[in-house]
């Protein structure tokens, strides 16, 4: 079984700052990795995703994430954030097994964006 | 483009009601799934489909039916509404995996109450 630990429920950044949201998988296979935003009473939208290749991938609103496999972390990053960024935010990992395209989520990270 | 459409968006159900809520897809795709969103859990899947007549547990399944009797559609009943059921609902879709990993499309969730 897989699954995945979204460290910190609550992130606060200023305005400008670097924003670090950190996710760590469980996988007896090799992973394909998402990230997802959810905005307030809206639902989940594809920030990035990793499946093979170039271990660092960048998305959409400035936000990359690096796929390190012996630390078997996916950490979001953005240098610098925007007040616009204030969402809750899901790393997920895609479970092959049985057919289908099944999702495993985290418990997902609060961020909240201070001036 | 229409892609993911969950209906209803709201709904208030007494215990032990039943009803349906809707999902279509007009992106072709062959499979599609129910996750319940709650606060502090994440996502978590309650069914999946990998084509029209196919359909599976996933790690919620108890007190939720669903059927996939064409393609594009994939409703999820509930059969005798408790107040645990009370959640967000999102419909996802997408096409078979390829070696890219498919992005797995959502609606835009159902928020159900159950009183």
């Amino acid at each position: 079984a897989q699954s995945v630990t979204q460290l910190g429920s609550h992130v606060s950044v200023s305005e400008g700052a670097l924003v670090l949201l950190r996710c760590n998988y469980s996988s007896s296979v090799p992973p394909y990795l998402f990230w997802y935003v959810q905005y307030p009473n809206q639902g989940l939208q594809l920030l990035l995703k990793y499946t093979t290749g170039a271990t660092l991938v960048k998305g959409i609103n400035g936000f990359e994430a690096e796929f390190k496999k012996s630390e078997t972390s996916f950490h979001l990053t953005k240098p610098s954030a925007h007040m616009s960024d204030a969402a809750e935010y899901f790393c997920a990992v895609s479970d092959l097994t049985g057919g289908g395209n099944k999702l495993t989520f985290g418990t997902g990270t609060q961020l909240k964006v201070e001036l | 483009n229409a892609g993911v459409t969950q209906t209803p968006k709201f709904q208030v159900l007494k215990t032990g009601q039943s009803m349906t809520l809707q999902c279509a897809q007009d992106m072709n795709h062959e499979y599609m799934s129910w996750y319940r969103q709650d606060p502090g859990m994440g996502l978590r899947l309650i069914h999946y489909s990998v084509g029209a007549g196919i359909t599976d547990q996933g790690e919620v399944p108890n007190g939720y039916n669903v059927s996939r009797s064409t393609t594009e559609d994939f409703p999820l009943r509930l059969l005798s509404a408790a107040p645990s059921q009370t959640s967000v609902y999102f419909c996802a879709s997408s096409a078979k995996r390829t070696s890219s990993g498919n992005t797995i499309y959502f609606g835009e969730g159902s928020w159900l109450t159950v009183v």
